[in-house]
């Protein structure tokens, strides 16, 4: 089955300790999505890419990189782990919009826990 | 700034009632339409899309929008205990645009 994997499921890191998330899709998607939700929060997107065309929210921390090496797979690096930055990494995909449509469906994989002690 | 607001709930019914789930949006022009379903500790599964004004019907589910009235709903019918989520409701801006603006989400609870 066509799906979105994220690994691990589970993460715990120390304060400060560098941290990657990995993402890979089988849906041939071209957009890929980092998204982070805390407890009772709606899912705050931190960037996406179209391909490898990358595009940073404004609010989001210098502290969240990412990479995109191929269409299948998406990286989501925490340099500095503070204790605000335990959530839930969500990484979804969608189709390219195509000019003139509407935005389209996005596909969530399972998530990614960070635990930062 | 663009918002999609939802009631927190919890939304409480019994088993086998109509739950009736409510979303406005603050971007007039938003096109696409979402509801995700979130179980505690998951991440969010799509249910229903819609794009049009109107009803769509998918199973027990029913999505209903009225872009005059920047309002989306969800209707659950038959609800069971099973059906106990958080319910997302996520808006796709203009056109040209892949981002979504997700709600906070109202927590539905069916008792048996």
């Amino acid at each position: 089955d066509a799906m979105v994997i994220q690994n691990p499921r589970y993460q715990v890191t120390q304060f400060g300790k560098p941290v990657t998330l990995s993402c890979s899709q089988t849906l041939n998607h071209n957009v890929m999505y980092w998204y982070q939700q805390k407890s009772s929060q709606a899912p705050k997107l931190l960037f996406h890419y179209y391909d490898k065309d990358f595009n940073n929210e404004a609010d989001t921390p210098d502290n969240f990189q990412s990479r995109r090496p191929n269409t299948s797979f998406c990286f989501l690096d925490i340099r500095s782990p503070g204790l605000g930055d335990a959530a839930m990494y969500l990484c979804a995909t969608s189709r390219q919009l195509l000019a003139g449509s509407s935005t389209d469906t996005q596909y969530f994989g399972p998530g990614t826990r960070l635990t930062v002690l | 700034q663009k918002e999609v607001e939802q009631n927190s709930g919890p939304l409480s019914v019994p088993e086998g009632a109509i739950a009736s789930l409510n979303c406005t949006y603050s971007d007039r022009v938003s096109q696409s339409f979402f509801w995700y379903r979130q179980y505690s500790g998951k991440s969010p599964e799509l249910i229903m899309s819609i794009y049009s004004n109107g009803d769509k019907e998918d199973g027990r589910f029913t999505a209903q929008l009225n872009k005059a009235s920047q309002y989306v709903s969800l209707l659950i019918r038959d609800s069971q205990p099973s059906d106990s989520a958080t319910y997302l409701c996520a808006v796709g801006g203009s056109y040209n645009t892949d981002k979504l603006i997700f709600g906070t989400g109202t927590r539905l609870q069916v008792f048996p």
